[in-house]
């Protein structure tokens, strides 16, 4: 069936990098998002990879895909205490492209 | 704002009372997404439309939940005879294939649904 699990909590030091791991289970997924949310916001979308690229990397935001493994990383560069939210990962699946999310890691960023 | 909007933000009922929420997507965009996000956990599909026609349910969406969308625009979601256990937090989405066809779905900002 299909299942996607996180970690559920990281904690880092501001300045530091942050690494958020996700493993999914539908390997005939074609797309791979991250979402972010703050407390009360709605989902905003971070990032996606395409199935057949093993890293994207968009400014301060690297993902890592391992299609063989079925693993996925966000990692954030420089992590600054407004990247304190909860980060999901999802995988696009079935015909009408719905997303199946994982429960969501909570990022804390300390001083 | 061209987003996705979502109304009422907050709905507080009754056990057994009908509600009823509302999604516009944003304007170019043909499908349409719902999904419940209970706390602590990540949002869970419900329902999808492509224009006007409902093409995929979830097996969440008892017989209790109605979902429309009559012009290929706006979306409602009904849940009649509300329980407890439908409290949670109703997310929209709407989408376009996208230059790639990576079928990025934007968020409006949800219902938060309590019932007492």
């Amino acid at each position: 069936g299909e299942d996607v699990e996180q970690s559920l909590f990281l904690s880092v030091r501001e300045g530091d990098s942050s690494v958020i791991n996700c493993t999914y289970t539908d390997s005939s997924s074609t797309y791979l998002y991250w979402y972010k949310q703050e407390p009360g916001a709605g989902l905003q979308l971070l990032t996606y990879i395409f199935s057949n690229m093993d890293m994207k990397q968009d400014q301060r935001l690297t993902v890592l895909l391992n299609k063989k493994d079925k693993h996925l990383s966000l990692r954030i560069a420089d992590t600054q205490t407004g990247d304190s939210a909860i980060y999901f990962c999802a995988e696009r699946s079935g015909g009408y492209n719905k997303l199946i999310f994982g429960a969501g890691t909570r990022l804390a960023v300390h001083p | 704002d061209t987003g996705v909007s979502q109304d009422p933000r907050h709905k507080i009922t009754k056990r057994g009372q009908n509600v009823t929420f509302r999604c516009d997507p944003i304007s170019e965009h043909n499908r349409l997404y719902w999904y419940r996000q209970t706390l602590g956990q990540g949002p869970e599909f419900l329902t999808y439309f492509q224009n006007e026609a409902q093409l995929e349910k979830s097996r969440l969406l008892s017989d209790r939940f109605s979902a429309e969308r009559p012009k290929g625009s706006f979306s409602t979601l009904e849940i009649q005879r509300t329980e407890q256990g439908d409290s949670a937090m109703y997310l929209c989405a709407s989408s376009t294939p996208g230059l790639a066809g990576a079928y990025e779905q934007f968020f409006g900002p949800g219902t938060r649904l309590t019932v007492l």
